[in-house]
């Protein structure tokens, strides 16, 4: 009964360093996206994906790729860390069809010193 | 565009005492509206959704009226408790895509 699972759960970055969050659903769902949420700000998302092989920018993109090799995997990388990307991060799946609910993982608590 | 606003917290609240979050959308079309919500600590988690005008979605105590002449989507509980302490969600789905959009969360706290 995984559903959405995100590793790692916490990590410290340094300034510059790069790294990647890895994502994995095993609902065969088409649809996942990750999220950043920030103090008084809610859950803004990064960048989503329709499918394996097609992926695009959500609303704030700047800093982060992805890439949709699978239906199941849907890594976020950090090109290069910065104090601003300090948040906690979700990703997420939405099965399809009327009232198409979100499922999210745990989350990853991300600190860039 | 669309967008989600609810009601700024935090909202701390007796045991056993009546919620209300307010939740008020601007979408074009029929969005799918939702309530999810966070624990400490962890991910967030379906609470209820309503699809269309005038359904009530429910779950756990939890009550949500999708109101389409007053554009709101607003959570009740008749009698909160202690473990109902946690940030609750509004969001809505933007009709014809599976884009999401969330307010900003309501954070109650519930005292024994």
């Amino acid at each position: 009964n995984a559903g959405v699972t995100q590793t790692p759960k916490f990590q410290v970055l340094k300034t510059g360093q790069s790294m990647t969050l890895q994502c994995a659903q095993d609902m065969n769902h088409e649809y996942m996206s990750w999220y950043r949420q920030d103090p008084g700000m809610g859950l803004r998302l990064i960048h989503y994906s329709v499918g394996a092989g097609i992926t695009d920018q959500g609303e704030v993109p700047n800093g982060y790729n992805v890439s949709r090799s699978t239906t199941e995997d849907f890594p976020l990388r950090l090109l290069s860390a910065a104090p601003s990307q300090t948040s906690v991060y979700f990703c997420a799946s939405t099965e399809s069809g009327p009232g198409n609910t979100i499922y999210f993982g745990e989350g990853s608590w991300l600190t860039v010193v | 565009g669309d967008s989600v606003t609810q009601m700024e917290g935090p909202v701390t609240l007796s045991e056993e005492a009546f919620l209300t979050i307010n939740c008020t959308y601007t979408a074009t079309g029929y969005p799918s509206l939702f309530w999810y919500v966070q624990y400490p600590g962890e991910g967030l988690q379906l609470l209820l959704k309503a699809t269309k005008a005038d359904d009530k979605g429910s779950n756990k105590g939890f009550e949500a009226t999708y109101r389409k002449e007053t554009t709101s989507f607003h959570l009740e509980k008749g009698s909160v408790q202690v473990s109902d302490s946690a940030v609750y969600f509004c969001a809505l789905r933007v009709s014809g895509t599976y884009k999401y959009i969330f307010g900003t969360g309501t954070r109650l706290k519930v005292l024994a």
